[in-house]
């Protein structure tokens, strides 16, 4: 199975602030990875999928960059609505494992 | 518009056994794979199950590979977990997912139910 692992798995931030969020593969994904935003009692919403293409909706604040087994989330300016926990999943191969988990809180 | 709706969580001793539901909406629910999807409390996401576009391809996880069933009923739109053996560390709020085809990755979501394995 891939492993996936992010971080940090949690930061502290404030309204304006640039965030990056790191995830890595254990191996090459290529670029099949996605992220998605989770809020407390809420399913997961999908964000990015395919490393950096914006899911309809998102906010253009959210970016994605990376390819092989090293990729990153970017939120240029953190608002209060990103204040969630976030996943990457690579869907290279079954089983579509998910990344640690990163908890973006308020400073 | 795009709709899962899980049911079927509620609260079963060790050993037990219990049948999850996720009924589909708003799409060719047979021309899509769909994914079980758990999070304990607290933790992160763990993927559990997947049935393929085709309903022949069927995948699980180690920790319930055995003991879990992922069906569907294609007549009804609807996703099944059927959940033997039940332990512990099998509480968690269960959620069912559709995997787009094309762009792999997981774009609807259901609500969630919550399974808890307890005595």
């Amino acid at each position: 199975d891939i492993q996936m692992s992010q971080s940090p798995s949690s930061l502290s931030a404030s309204v304006g602030d640039r965030v990056i969020i790191t995830c890595r593969a254990s191996q090459s994904i290529s670029t099949y990875l996605n992220w998605y935003q989770q809020k407390p009692g809420k399913a997961p919403k999908l964000l990015i999928f395919g490393v950096s293409s914006l899911q309809s909706g998102v906010p253009s604040r959210f970016s994605g960059t990376g390819s092989g087994t090293e990729f990153t989330l970017t939120i240029s300016s953190l608002q209060p609505e990103d204040f969630a926990t976030y996943y990457c999943q690579q869907s290279y191969n079954t089983p579509r494992t998910f990344g640690g988990g990163t908890k973006v809180e308020i400073k | 518009q795009v709709q899962l709706v899980e049911s079927g969580g509620g609260v079963v001793q060790p050993g037990g056994s219990l049948r999850l539901s996720c009924a589909a909406s708003g799409f060719s629910f047979n021309t899509y794979g769909m994914h079980w999807v758990r999070q304990s409390p607290g933790k992160g996401l763990q993927w559990v199950a997947s049935i393929w576009f085709d309903g022949d391809n069927k995948f699980y996880a180690d920790s319930v590979k055995g003991r879990f069933t992922i069906s569907r009923d294609i007549s009804k739109n609807t996703l099944y977990l059927q959940m033997n053996s039940l332990r512990v560390e099998d509480t968690a709020v269960y959620y069912c997912a559709r995997e787009d085809r094309w762009l792999q990755c997981f774009d609807y979501w259901g609500q969630g139910t919550l399974v808890t394995v307890s005595s």
